[in-house]
């Protein structure tokens, strides 16, 4: 079985102020990583996914997230956030075995 | 453009009404799913259909049910079993298992339901 905990419900963080949004998983098999964002009323968007190779992978806006295999986690991290992320942030695993796809309850990211 | 396309966006139903929520893609996608969001509890599972005219139960599938005729639509509805249906609906699709990796999911805009 897969599960997927974000610790944090809500993250509040000030204007070009670093911040990190944590996500560790648990699973028995090989998996597949990604973070989604939700703006309110709105659907998930893909930010970033973690498939294999580097360890770490990086958005187009600015966010980055590294795969941590012995600690099960993929914590996503932006140097420097503004207004305009300000949204929910999703951790989510998948596995090749079952293409099923297991969320976090989310954080909300307040700047 | 390619995408996914649910309605209605918004829906108000009175209590012991089914409910058909709408879910379109025009990505090629094989598989669909929907999934139903509830504030502080994340995305849980509803149903999931890897092919045409084949689904599976996810984890909360009581109460609802789905068809996939087409590959290109995945209808929920929500029955008059499902004890407390308000709540956000999201479908999304997927590439599912092409060339053995699990594509990313693309989701539509939700259609939020609310029973009176």
């Amino acid at each position: 079985a897969q599960s997927v905990t974000q610790l944090d419900s809500q993250v509040p963080v000030f204007e070009e102020a670093p911040v990190e949004l944590r996500c560790n998983y648990s699973s028995s098999v090989s998996v597949y990583l990604f973070w989604y964002v939700q703006y309110p009323n709105q659907g998930l968007q893909l930010l970033l996914k973690y498939l294999s190779g580097s360890t770490l992978v990086e958005s187009i806006n600015g966010f980055e997230a590294e795969f941590n295999k012995s600690q099960t986690s993929f914590h996503l991290r932006k140097p420097s956030v503004h207004i305009s992320d300000t949204a929910e942030y999703f951790c989510a695993v998948s596995s090749n075995n079952f293409n099923k796809f297991y969320f976090g309850s989310g954080t909300k990211l307040n700047v | 453009d390619g995408g996914i396309t649910q309605s209605p966006k918004y829906l108000f139903r009175k209590e012991g009404q089914n409910v058909t929520l709408s879910c379109e893609q025009n990505l090629n996608h094989d598989a669909m799913y929907w999934y139903r969001q509830d504030p502080g509890q994340g995305l849980r599972l509803i149903y999931y259909s890897q092919i045409v005219n084949d689904f599976q139960k996810g984890d909360i599938a009581e109460g609802y049910s789905v068809s996939r005729e087409k590959k290109e639509s995945f209808p929920l509805t929500v029955t008059s079993a499902q004890k407390n249906p308000t709540a956000f609906y999201l479908c999304a699709s997927s590439t599912g298992l092409a060339g053995g990796i699990a594509g990313e999911l693309f989701f539509g805009e939700g259609s939020r339901l609310t029973v009176l």
